[in-house]
């Protein structure tokens, strides 16, 4: 069964520094998403992505934050300058119209 | 505001009972909703998806109905196992190719 693939599954950065999150959606796949989970809170949205430009973002994806899909197989999440607040799990999701989403496995990011 | 609310926060049954979780929305006009499993640690897995058309789904020992008109869902499990043991969450949908809105989810654990 086809997956979404998340790289790496766990990250330890400094605080200020830059990390930069890989996913491979599934390929026929057109909706791509970013989600993240803080310990012990709600999964949240950060931002979705259609037809390569950003579809909806929610006030949590300021300008520290960025999304790319380099090549016709990656998708990255970008955060500029990494805060302790920004410790969870990351998750990459897509979507193909009729179908419902597929999630990937998480990236968990601590900032120290 | 579109919220999710699921309830129980947390349910422990005996190994063979039949139970039900139960997943409510503030807005009810949906285009879908999504049932998944989430293992500590871990990712998301799709268990059932339910469009707004549709009354129910099924899957195995589980069960999704939905009633939109009273902004419900619940998951049904039939004849629990051990294996079961896990967060259920219930989101939300609410156009095609939009965010997925997320309820806190209902940690079950199923005792041998």
């Amino acid at each position: 069964e086809p997956e979404v693939t998340q790289t790496p599954s766990h990250q330890v950065t400094q605080m200020g520094q830059e990390v930069i999150l890989r996913c491979v959606p599934i390929s026929n796949h057109l909706y791509f998403y970013w989600y993240r989970q803080i310990l012990g809170q709600k999964v949240e949205f950060l931002v979705s992505f259609y037809n390569n430009e950003i579809s909806e973002k929610s006030e949590i994806f300021d300008d520290q934050f960025s999304v790319e899909r380099p090549d016709g197989s990656n998708f990255t999440l970008k955060i500029r300058s990494t805060k302790l607040e920004d410790s969870a799990m990351y998750f990459c999701a897509s979507m193909k119209q009729g179908y419902g989403y597929t999630f990937g496995s998480g990236t968990r990011l601590t900032v120290v | 505001k579109q919220e999710v609310t699921q309830i129980p926060a947390a349910l422990s049954v005996p190994e063979g009972e039949n139970l039900v979780l139960n997943c409510s929305f503030t807005d009810s006009a949906i285009y879908n909703l999504q049932w998944f499993r989430q293992d500590p640690g871990k990712g998301l897995t799709s268990l059932l998806l339910i469009q707004s058309s549709q009354r129910e789904q099924t899957s195995g020992r589980l069960n999704a109905s939905l009633d939109k008109s009273s902004g419900r869902s619940t998951l049904y499990i039939a004849a629990s196992q051990p294996g079961d043991s896990a967060t259920y969450l219930c989101a939300v949908i609410y156009n095609q190719g939009g965010k997925l809105i997320f309820g806190q989810g209902t940690e079950l654990s199923v005792k041998p």
